[in-house]
């Protein structure tokens, strides 16, 4: 029973097409994110919803759209991709946001490859 | 601009000896600190965590000492297991205002056996 599944976990797909990855979590929390693993493995913040609240956004281009129909999902959409946005992208959640001292749990990760 | 830096980008132990990796951060609003481990190809899952009050903090085989004054914390595991061995990351975040965990570049823990 996965607490955070995303979907898919492996994209390979040209450049300039539009994709998205989707996320769930079924552990009742109210914080979602989406975080960042680049080739160099650095794992970086890219948005943070809560309740569906956007509540922080990176430097990201506006190429890429997050969007949280209710608070268990939080989808990311990239449009017009680039060989740059290759990476890992980890969904997370945490009850009610780190700076209360909680623990973010991440789903497996979804690796996009732009050729 | 790394606040949280791992410099041992790897760390090869023998079974049954001591782990010890080491994170050094240079935001003193960090107060909360966790290490989370990754094995390959899978999201990273949470070991332990520590909060600024404290300086050090046990579970089980992993400890983790937080050193304020150096803005140094490390993680300790012993006896070293073979399945220890995937990519710990030490992880900050501060009160107060971000709600967002700054992550480490990793090191890559091999136990062997």
């Amino acid at each position: 029973d996965t607490a955070v599944s995303q979907t898919p976990k492996y994209l390979v797909t040209q450049m300039g097409n539009d994709k998205s990855i989707k996320c769930e979590q079924n552990l009742g929390h109210d914080t979602m994110y989406w975080y960042k693993q680049d080739s160099k493995k650095f794992l970086k913040i890219m948005f943070s919803y809560n309740n569906k609240e956007l509540i922080i956004n990176e430097t990201v281009p506006n190429r890429f759209s997050p969007k949280s129909p209710d608070k268990a999902h939080l989808n990311l959409h990239i449009n017009s991709l680039e060989l740059g946005d290759s990476a890992v992208y980890f969904c997370a959640s945490s009850p009610t946001g780190t700076a209360s001292g909680n623990t973010i749990y991440f789903g497996e990760g979804s690796w996009l490859t732009v050729v | 601009d790394q606040q949280v830096k791992q410099n041992s980008p790897s760390l090869s132990v023998q079974e049954g000896r001591i782990s010890i990796l080491n994170c050094d951060y240079t935001n003193s609003m960090f107060d909360y600190f966790l290490w989370y481990k990754k094995y390959p190809a899978e999201g990273p899952t949470f070991l332990i965590s520590i909060s600024s009050i404290k300086d050090k903090n046990e579970d089980g085989r992993f400890t983790v000492f937080l050193n304020k004054s150096a803005k140094h914390l490390s993680l300790h595991i012993v006896p070293s297991q073979p399945g220890d061995s995937a990519v710990y990351f030490c992880a900050a975040s501060a009160q107060g205002g971000s709600e967002k965990l700054v992550f480490g570049k990793g090191t890559k823990l091999t136990v062997n056996p």
